[in-house]
């Protein structure tokens, strides 16, 4: 079976605060991804990595960034929380090819006060 | 650009019911459409779909895609409180990018 796992599942930061987030999977996945998870909008696509050292911005990077010094692990950053980024985070992990699900972690809600 | 829309955003039935959830998408670069299943945690994988016409089912769930008129359904027959969750549909694109829907927020009353 296949795991994600993630380093909080409850957060409380304060505003200006640097926030790191971490995953990581067992099963040798080269795709990683962070998503945020906000009522009424959905899972929205932070950031992607294809590989180790590799990052791609999704639909709303800005404010974070992320690190993947190896494969099974996939970091988000947060510089300087602000409130607004108040929200459940989702990491995913997938077998790279055409077609193959991503699986998740269990998420961390994070409130930034 | 690419959306991912679900209807209705909530619902609530009786057990027993049959329960039908939409999914429509435009997406440039379509490879398949999933659906997962949210409870109070990671969502968890239900079906992927990449042709059309070809019903996927597993138990009292069955899922089934029209590329044409791009869209998705969701059916549910003989629903149980134990299938009150969000129902998420997402669009994999060129690439491995899924593109969400809000979902649906299902509720089973015993």
């Amino acid at each position: 079976d296949v795991k994600v796992t993630q380093s909080s599942r409850y957060l409380v930061k304060r505003t200006g605060e640097k926030v790191f987030l971490e995953c990581v999977q067992d099963m040798d996945h080269e795709n990683m991804f962070w998503y945020r998870q906000d009522p009424g909008l959905g899972l929205r696509l932070i950031y992607f990595s294809y590989d180790v050292k590799m990052k791609e911005k999704g639909d709303i990077p800005e404010g974070y960034s992320v690190s993947r010094e190896k494969k099974e692990r996939f970091s988000l950053i947060l510089e300087s929380a602000s409130t607004n980024q108040t929200s459940m985070y989702l990491c995913a992990s997938s077998i790279s090819g055409p077609s193959y699900e991503q699986y998740f972690g269990p998420g961390t809600r994070l409130t930034v006060t | 650009e690419d959306k991912v829309v679900q209807s209705p955003l909530s619902l609530v039935v009786h057990e027993g019911d049959t329960v039908t959830l939409n999914c429509s998408y435009e997406v440039t670069n379509f490879r398949s459409l999933l659906w997962y299943k949210q409870e109070k945690k990671a969502p968890t994988f239900l079906f992927m779909l990449t042709s059309s016409g070809i019903e996927k089912k597993s138990g009292r769930l069955s899922s089934i895609l029209d590329k044409k008129e791009l869209f998705s359904i969701l059916n549910i027959t003989a629903t149980q409180t134990g299938d009150s969750a969000v129902y998420l549909c997402a669009v994999q694109e060129y690439g491995n990018k899924l593109v969400f829907g809000a979902g649906t927020i299902l509720r089973v009353k015993s």
